[in-house]
């Protein structure tokens, strides 16, 4: 059981360059959420889903794009970088109690620097 | 109205100590407060969770206190321990159209040995 894998787990991007960070869990959850993570900022969400085929926008999705075509993955993909992404990226999941999500479970994230 | 705020900003206690972290909140709809554990390149992980009907939970040597009245939730970390040196967040959950987590911005936390 793997939990919740995020690949790369560190990668380096010029500005204006686009890149997909992957996510993929095996836990059957249908909640996925797309983190960043700055110093003194805490865990601000990016985009989420609630089931295959279902996304929406969290609080800072500006420059970000991504689907959900399977309950395993869910894809962030970088339109065109800016130096304001960089930043700690999480990929988390987390199973459904009472129609809400329950005690999310996050990958080891992904370190983005853009230069 | 959809913050959580955290403090300490830092933390630094003696091993053996208690080390106590405090959240507040505005939201009255949240309905879930879990705390989360991160260490050093890795991503954080559940460490314990409270509901609002309830005033305190333990596991082991944490435990969340919970005052509703006041909005206001706080982790203690009994007879802290040097392993538990990590960065703590607080979230609260809570429902605008679909269910989203709100994190605290987190407390460093240094067990001296």
């Amino acid at each position: 059981n793997a939990g919740v894998t995020q690949t790369p787990k560190f990668q380096v991007l010029k500005t204006g360059q686009s890149m997909t960070l992957q996510c993929a869990q095996d836990m059957n959850h249908e909640y996925m959420s797309w983190y960043r993570q700055d110093p003194g900022m805490g865990l601000r969400l990016i985009h989420y889903s609630v089931g295959a085929g279902i996304t929406d926008q969290g609080e800072v999705p500006n420059g970000y794009n991504v689907s959900r075509s399977t309950t395993e993955d869910f894809p962030l993909r970088l339109l065109s970088a800016a130096p304001s992404q960089t930043s700690v990226y999480f990929c988390a999941s987390s199973e459904r109690e009472g129609g809400a999500p329950h005690g999310y479970t996050f990958g080891s994230g992904t370190r983005l620097t853009v230069v | 109205q959809q913050q959580v705020k955290q403090s300490p900003q830092s933390l630094i206690v003696q091993k053996g100590g208690i080390s106590i972290i405090n959240c507040a909140y505005e939201n009255t709809a949240f309905d879930y407060f879990p705390w989360y554990q991160q260490f050093p390149g890795k991503g954080p992980a559940l460490l314990i969770a409270i509901r609002p009907d309830v005033s305190e939970k333990k596991e082991g040597r944490f435990t969340i206190s919970f005052n509703k009245s006041a909005k206001q939730f706080s982790l203690h970390i009994m007879d802290s321990q040097p392993g538990d040196s990590a960065t703590y967040f607080c979230a609260a959950r809570g429902f605008s159209g679909t269910y989203k987590y709100i994190f605290g911005t987190g407390t460093r936390l240094k067990v001296l040995a």
